[in-house]
């Protein structure tokens, strides 16, 4: 168990919806970070928050959106689901110090979109 | 953008070999860490590695940084079925100041023949 925690495990809407995960760091953790994994790749790297103020972008869509609340649990926001958007949703956080570079992954959001 | 090449794809071994693995980057980077990654589940943190030419153990696993800081090394000695799963390979540039962004390799993806 990595500390970090997801919710929902499983999602299935529908074409056009709006979704929110939910992801809460290990305890002491200022930074999150949401990856996307789509069936069979690789993680790609969404955004980065970190003691509530985003930090870094990466591939994220205009239609997914992201915050961290001051009690550091992340949210993601995806708007007008499409089919393509059907992956599996990861959430890491990270530590202070010289280990900051370590992220540690939550289980994970299996988002479906029919 | 950086890309990083990890081979083999996937590997089909015998429970008791040994295995290596390899990740390669188009450019340079100052951290090296091994995730393993079960079906429908997180990535969960191997190996970290923060120094060209440093050589890490985690039981079976064996880890190494390139002198070149372009590539890394996975070794796993005496493979055992729990062994099966997905490998990946992540880098953090040292040139992306203000955020700790990961970038993920394709994976390899190891299976054990009975």
């Amino acid at each position: 168990d990595s500390g970090v925690t997801q919710t929902p495990k499983h999602l299935i809407t529908a074409t056009g919806q709006r979704v929110t995960l939910r992801c809460s760091p290990r305890s002491g953790d200022l930074s999150v970070y949401w990856y996307q994994q789509s069936l069979d790749q690789g993680l790609q790297f969404l955004i980065q928050y970190y003691n509530g103020e985003e930090r870094a972008k990466g591939n994220i869509l205009e239609r997914f959106s992201a915050q961290q609340f001051p009690d550091l649990h992340s949210e993601l926001n995806l708007s007008s689901l499409e089919l393509g958007d059907s992956a599996l949703y990861f959430c890491a956080s990270s530590s202070q110090g010289n280990s900051y570079n370590e992220q540690f992954f939550g289980p994970g959001t299996r988002l479906t979109v029919l | 953008g950086q890309q990083l090449n990890q081979s083999p794809q996937s590997m089909f071994i015998q429970e008791g070999e040994d295995v290596s693995m390899n990740c390669t980057s188009s450019s340079i980077f100052n951290t090296w860490l091994w995730y393993k990654q079960d079906p429908g589940e997180g990535p969960v943190l191997l190996i970290a590695l923060y120094k060209a030419g440093e050589l890490t153990s985690n039981g079976r696993l064996t880890a190494q940084f390139g002198i070149t800081r372009k590539d890394s090394f996975l070794n796993i000695s005496a493979s055992i079925p729990s062994d099966v799963g997905i490998y990946f390979c992540a880098g953090r540039d040292p040139h992306n100041f203000g955020n700790e962004k990961l970038t993920f390799g394709t994976g390899t993806r190891l299976t054990i023949i009975p």
